[in-house]
């Protein structure tokens, strides 16, 4: 089952504009990773942030991470046409030595022209 | 490095069938995981290999298996398909450590369609 949802389930907007996107979780993490997919593709790895990170960059990304709420935000700053595509969060929680990735419900993001 | 490779890309089965599913992880990546994307459910984690052990196991039937092989490649089994199998499955390959740090690759993904 999913960890947690990600809001919002959809988001349009013009190029250059801001583009936030919200992930909500359910139990204790590790890290957790947020992750781009286009169309009907594989996931793309965009960013981790530990849990006792509060927040991140990596270009034009910017992640914080909130663990007594339970949530992260991804920003894309001065988004394009190409950062149209599905956004999502995933928690990771070690449990001896199994790993695995939970996945948010995630973002379409729509970049117009 | 090359990338994760899953093959077949895309396959077509009917009801009943059985279908086998292969990746190839990135070269030194020993971990590797599957999951199955579908519109419904969303990205699901099936399970994780490492060094040819199964490692954690999501919730899924037992008409879906894997297993991993000496060179770190990896298949999955589909059992008895039935019409909800139809998904992309993905596969993902990480160094495997007990740390914090676990980006993991996908592959491009093999779209499974049940008819």
């Amino acid at each position: 089952s999913q960890q947690g949802e990600e809001d919002p389930q959809a988001l349009s907007i013009q190029e250059g504009e801001n583009a936030t996107m919200n992930c909500s979780y359910k139990t204790s993490i590790n890290n957790l990773q947020w992750y781009r997919q286009n169309s009907g593709r594989g996931l793309v790895h965009l960013i981790l942030i530990r849990s006792n990170e509060r927040e991140k960059h990596s270009g034009r990304l910017r992640v914080t991470l909130d663990t007594s709420k339970k949530s992260s935000s991804l920003l894309i700053t001065a988004s394009r046409a190409a950062d149209t595509a599905s956004y999502f969060c995933a928690t990771v929680r070690h449990s001896g030595s199994a790993r695995q990735l939970t996945f948010g419900s995630g973002t379409q993001l729509t970049v117009l022209p | 490095k090359a990338g994760v490779t899953q093959t077949p890309r895309y396959l077509i089965k009917t009801r009943g069938q059985q279908v086998t599913l292969s990746c190839s992880p990135i070269s030194g990546h020993r971990s590797v995981s599957w999951y199955q994307q579908t519109p419904g459910q969303g990205l699901q984690f099936l399970f994780e290999y490492f060094s040819e052990t199964q490692r954690n196991k999501g919730n899924f039937p037992g008409r879906f298996s894997g297993r991993q092989f000496s060179n770190s490649r990896s298949e999955m089994n589909v059992s008895t398909l039935e019409l909800g199998d139809s998904a992309l499955y993905l596969c993902a390959s990480s160094t495997y450590a007990r740390t914090q740090h676990n980006e993991q690759f996908f592959g491009p993904g093999t779209r499974l369609t049940v008819l």
